[in-house]
């Protein structure tokens, strides 16, 4: 099956700029996840969606980071104005399960942000 | 103190040698997954487990829940294993993942 798809590999854009990074998660998984890994870090989860609802966004900056998932498929994360400290790695993740339980996590090759 | 604690940190060792990576948490969990990332590269899965011990080629994944630790064992370990090792649990009662810090494994010829 094809996995996860993202774009762009790599962004570099100038602070208080605007970017969208865009996933295609494995057909017919209902969960998604975005998370945000900068340099020497583990992941840390942004937002997590199940089918087009949110289960999950505690941790995205909601004064500059947004994100959908339109019709439960493909998902967009934006962030607006862009700061220095989200310089990162935004990985995105699907699976197939609901509930509890994650199941195996699949992941994107991920999207590299570079503010300057 | 993080809740997923992996050790160690980094890890150097010549080709051929037997690899151990350590995660201890301190929730209960109802999964703990291995994961594996190459340099610049995305996030694959190794293992699920929630009990007991898996094994898939060279790598082993063990799990003792009384002990809230797990263990990732590399046998005849090979330069191309090189990578960042991440443990990652399902805390119990919660739909997401809490990540390790990683361990660096590099594996020189």
């Amino acid at each position: 099956e094809a996995g996860v798809a993202q774009s762009p590999r790599y962004k570099i854009i100038e602070k208080r700029q605007s970017v969208a990074f865009w996933c295609n998660p494995i057909s017919g998984h209902a969960t998604l996840y975005w998370y945000q890994q900068i340099l020497g870090q583990g992941p840390k989860l942004l937002i997590q969606f199940q089918n087009n609802g949110v289960v999950d966004d505690s941790q995205l900056p909601k004064d500059r980071f947004s994100a959908e998932r339109l019709k439960g498929v493909d998902s967009t994360l934006k962030i607006q104005p862009a700061k220095l400290e989200d310089s990162a790695v935004y990985l995105c993740a699907s699976s197939r399960l609901r509930g509890y339980d994650t199941g195996e996590l699949f992941f994107g090759e991920g999207s590299r942000l570079t503010v300057l | 103190k993080n809740e997923v604690e992996q050790s160690p940190q980094n890890l150097t060792a010549q080709e051929g040698e037997f690899i151990t990576i350590n995660c201890s948490y301190s929730v209960g969990i109802s999964a703990l997954h291995w994961l594996q990332q190459h340099p610049g590269g995305g996030i694959v899965s190794l293992f699920m487990l929630s009990s007991g011990k898996k094994k898939h080629g060279r790598l082993i994944a063990t799990i003792n829940i009384q002990e809230k630790h797990s263990s990732l064992h590399i046998t005849a370990s090979h330069p191309r294993d090189s990578a960042v090792y991440i443990c990652a649990v399902n805390a119990q009662g919660a739909q997401k993942l809490v990540f390790g810090q990683g361990t660096r494994l590099t594996i020189n010829p």
